[in-house]
């Protein structure tokens, strides 16, 4: 398997543009997560998703933020409009949630956000 | 809520032992996992305590202590490798919610 696939890998963009940012998790993988990285906050839990339903969005940090996983191979994380204080980044991970396997998330790389 | 905290930074030298602290504040959780995380890279997983007690995987040992709410993760026989954030998490047994600590940065000295 080529474990959660992320992308871009990095994006630069200007205050105002959307943003969207994209995850394939691995096959098999019932439960979606995604976080925010920042050296001030840590790991952030933003939203995640169980069987490509969303269970807990309390992370998400205001209305500008949005998140799907319209099936159970792909997820969007999209931000609009986008401002410089959302700079961070961004992982997505995946996880079977089943028995002890279950507890281990594999993440993606990554995408690093710049907004100017 | 719940909060794991650790230790922001721990300095060691090659070949030492070094223990990285977790002290949580949740109402009930599955276990207490680790993770290490290279500077650039992504968090991967390390190692998993469902019981009390201790686990040992090669070089790394993780604790867990549900009574005294604690856990740790224990580093054997440093390497300049092992110089890297390392994180404890839990998955809340409610919400499912799967939280990470603060962080721990480890610096290995030569």
């Amino acid at each position: 398997d080529a474990g959660v696939i992320q992308s871009p890998r990095h994006e630069v963009t200007e205050m105002g543009q959307e943003v969207t940012l994209r995850c394939k998790p691995i096959s098999g993988h019932n439960s979606l997560f995604w976080y925010r990285q920042t050296m001030m906050r840590g790991l952030e839990l933003l939203i995640y998703f169980n069987n490509n339903v969303p269970i807990d969005d309390s992370g998400m940090p205001e209305d500008r933020f949005s998140a799907k996983m319209p099936n159970a191979s792909f997820s969007t994380l999209k931000i609009q409009p986008s401002e410089p204080r959302d700079s961070a980044v961004y992982f997505c991970a995946s996880s079977s949630l089943r028995g002890r396997e279950g507890e281990k998330l594999f993440f993606g790389s990554g995408t690093q956000l710049s907004v100017l | 809520g719940q909060s794991l905290e650790q230790p922001s930074e721990v300095t060691a030298v090659e070949g030492a032992i070094v223990q990285i602290n977790c002290t949580y504040q949740t109402s009930g959780f599955y276990g207490l996992s680790w993770y290490q995380q290279h500077d650039g890279g992504a968090p991967t997983f390390l190692s998993y305590n469902a019981l009390d007690g201790l686990e040992e995987t090669g070089r790394f040992s993780s604790f867990l202590s549900r009574s005294d709410s604690y856990g740790y993760l224990l580093l054997q026989e440093l390497q300049m490798k092992d110089s890297a954030s390392y994180f404890c998490a839990v998955r809340d047994r409610g919400t499912y919610k799967y939280i990470f600590g603060t962080g721990t940065r480890l610096k290995v000295l030569a």
